[in-house]
């Protein structure tokens, strides 16, 4: 399968700032990605598809405009969480499907917004 | 869309007995069915996956069945080692689209 790079592991930022993680293929072209939230003990749950070269695609429920995605490139999709809330401390991690191969993940980035 | 449900929530079991993880899924289009483990903190790892065009697949003390028809699938670890404890997850998905999440198991294994 792939091998997909995500920056930062961890993070901590002060209510009010925004966040951005990077989720790099870096040995596979990916015309798409897939950013995914977990909360403690629960499933991952997808957030958004993201589309090189055009707008990302939205799971019903998940605000667009707080939830940036920008896919610029075959390599990198990037998740921009602005104007952070103590309720956006969650795992997010990116997944690349990478052909027959299945899909692969990214290390995850355990945001804690305080 | 796709609706995945997974059984049971929690599995406690003695080492050296074996476990089982199933899974339904409603999408009748949905054609691949992987399976993975996280353990706390981390990413889930690809454990073992299969194709709807196959009914069985083993991989040493893991395996997975699949029954089309159903829409059934489940995950057999047999000789379970303490070392197997973490959180399992089934996903279905049709074709490489995104994948659906089962609300996964947490396996434990007692020495």
């Amino acid at each position: 399968g792939a091998v997909v790079s995500q920056h930062p592991s961890r993070v901590i930022c002060k209510s009010g700032t925004s966040v951005k993680i990077e989720c790099r293929s870096l040995d596979f072209q990916a015309t798409t990605m897939f950013w995914y939230r977990q909360f403690p003990k629960q499933s991952l749950m997808l957030m958004a598809t993201s589309n090189e070269g055009s707008k990302a695609t939205y799971e019903q429920g998940v605000e667009k405009d707080k939830f940036l995605i920008n896919h610029a490139s075959l390599t990198l999709s990037t998740l921009t969480v602005t104007s952070a809330h103590p309720e956006d401390s969650s795992f997010y991690i990116c997944s690349v499907p990478s052909g027959y191969a299945g899909y692969t993940f990214g290390s995850g980035t355990r945001l804690t917004v305080v | 869309g796709e609706n995945v449900e997974q059984h049971p929530s929690t599995l406690s079991v003695q080492e050296g007995d074996s476990a089982v993880i199933k899974c339904t899924y409603s999408d009748s289009a949905s054609n691949y069915f992987p399976w993975y483990k996280q353990e706390l903190g981390k990413r889930p790892q690809l454990i073992i996956d299969i194709r709807s065009n196959v009914g069985e697949k083993k991989d040493q003390r893991i395996a997975v069945t699949l029954n089309k028809t159903a829409k059934h699938f489940s995950l057999h670890i047999t000789e379970t080692q303490p070392e197997d404890s973490a959180v399992y997850f089934c996903a279905a998905t049709p074709g490489y689209s995104t994948l659906t999440f089962g609300k996964g198991t947490m396996l434990l294994v007692s020495p």
